[in-house]
């Protein structure tokens, strides 16, 4: 146990719909990644956030967006939802995102199947 | 752009050291780390090599040279629990801050 927590664990939505998952960091880690994972394009990273503000961003989409709160957990929204967002979305934390030997504690993931 | 390549399977026997290699080309590294994912698991961080050489922790070890833009990931007296996915990732600089790019992976299969 890593002691990131993501919810839910599975979501199955239809295509064009809106989803929101939910990532809690490790107690006193102040940065929080997110991650797809699919079959096809491997673990790709998305966006970093650093005890609330935007760090980093990756191959993260428009129909997606991202946000830290004031109690550091963390949620990801994705709208008008495609077949292809279907993947393992990897919620992971650190404790503090900038230095050189940072360690990434991954959450269990939360699976997103869109039909 | 930023791509990792690292071998797709390796196989190995109980017991045997394995090497998985890692090239990259990136702009603005800051250093390579590997990673561990067991099927339906979450990846787990094994190890991360900022500065030229060999760093081990335990029966796993993890090289550099970032003058080859080469690196690779020792695993010795093999088990049985090794067998999983391995995927090596940079650290490195873009125009807005820094970015994490994952090789592609090496599936191990450990035999008995």
């Amino acid at each position: 146990d890593s002691g990131v927590t993501q919810t839910p664990k599975h979501l199955i939505t239809a295509t064009g719909q809106r989803v929101t998952l939910r990532c809690s960091p490790r107690s006193g880690d102040l940065s929080v990644y997110w991650y797809q994972q699919s079959l096809d394009q491997g673990l790709q990273f998305l966006i970093q956030y650093y005890n609330g503000e935007e760090r980093a961003k990756g191959n993260i989409l428009e129909r997606f967006s991202a946000q830290q709160f004031p109690d550091l957990h963390s949620e990801l929204n994705l709208s008008s939802l495609e077949l292809g967002d279907s993947a393992l979305y990897f919620c992971a934390s650190s404790v503090s995102g900038s230095a050189l030997r940072e360690t990434q504690y991954f959450g269990p993931g939360t699976r997103l199947l869109v039909l | 752009g930023q791509s990792l390549e690292q071998p797709s399977e390796v196989t190995a026997v109980e017991g045997a050291i394995v090497q998985i290699n890692c090239t990259y080309q990136t702009s603005g590294f800051y250093g390579l780390s590997w990673y561990q994912q067991h099927d339906g698991g979450a990846p787990t961080f094994l190890s991360y090599n900022a500065l030229d050489g060999l760093e081990e922790t335990g029966r796993f070890s993890s090289f550099l040279s970032r003058s080859d833009s080469y690196g690779y990931l020792l695993l010795q007296e093999l088990q049985m629990k090794d067998s999983a996915s391995y995927f090596c990732a940079v650290r490195a600089g873009d125009n807005y801050g820094q970015n994490f790019v994952f090789g592609p992976g090496t599936r191990l299969s450990v035999l008995p």
